[in-house]
């Protein structure tokens, strides 16, 4: 079966730096997404990697390794704003999204 | 990016009626997606909404539960069947261009569901 395995739940302090990591076992691989979602409000869309490496957008980053399996998401000069649900998301052989549970990050002052 | 509107933002319903969610796109988009959230979880793909022919559904949904319409490249209708509680959930349209890039999905801002 398809899986995608994230941590249910992360703390980090304000102004401080937190990984969110994915692995994912999927028929195959067309892309791994990772998606925003504040508390009752839609997902939007953060950052994307095809290929193994570092994938920088401002604050944010993300980390791709195809033959781990593995990827994470960055988050440098945590904000308050920033305390939200981060979903990691593959695209199998079929070009289908398969969603991870989601990691949702408390920010503390 | 594509702005997505859905309707209605939330509504309660009786055991036993259907509702009908509608999603409309600003722009004409090839994939459209309906997917259910229950409370503190993850995104359930529903199906995928095919302009000019009947939606694909994923294993556990079924058209006779959850008839979908897509009469266009900008609009489509989930309707919520014979709801019961477990229906209660959010409902979500999203879209994705495939028109280059990382092909991303949008998603409309979701439509709360609670079934008394």
């Amino acid at each position: 079966g398809q899986n995608i395995d994230q941590p249910t739940e992360m703390t980090a302090t304000e102004g401080a730096i937190v990984q969110i990591n994915c692995t994912y076992q999927t028929s195959g691989f067309n892309g791994l997404f990772w998606y925003q979602q504040h508390a009752g409000e839609a997902p939007t869309f953060l950052s994307y990697n095809v290929l193994d490496g570092l994938e920088e957008k401002g604050r944010f980053s993300s980390f791709l390794s195809r033959s781990k399996g593995y990827s994470y998401l960055l988050l440098k000069e945590l904000q308050m704003k920033d305390s939200a649900s981060y979903l990691c998301a593959v695209k199998d052989s079929n070009y289908q999204l398969i969603w991870g549970a989601g990691t949702k990050l408390i920010i503390k002052p | 990016s594509a702005v997505i509107s859905q309707k209605p933002s939330r509504d309660i319903c009786q055991r036993g009626t259907s509702l009908t969610i509608q999603c409309q796109v600003d722009s004409q988009v090839t994939m459209m997606f309906w997917y259910r959230q229950q409370p503190g979880q993850s995104l359930t793909l529903i199906a995928t909404a095919n302009q000019g022919s009947e939606a694909t559904y994923e294993s556990g949904f079924v058209i006779d539960k959850f008839p979908i319409s897509r009469p266009n490249l900008t609009f489509s209708t989930l309707t919520v069947s014979n709801m019961s509680p477990e229906d209660s959930s959010i409902y979500l349209c999203s879209v994705e261009d495939r028109a280059g890039g990382p092909d991303e999905q949008f998603f409309g801002p979701g439509t709360r569901l609670t079934v008394l």
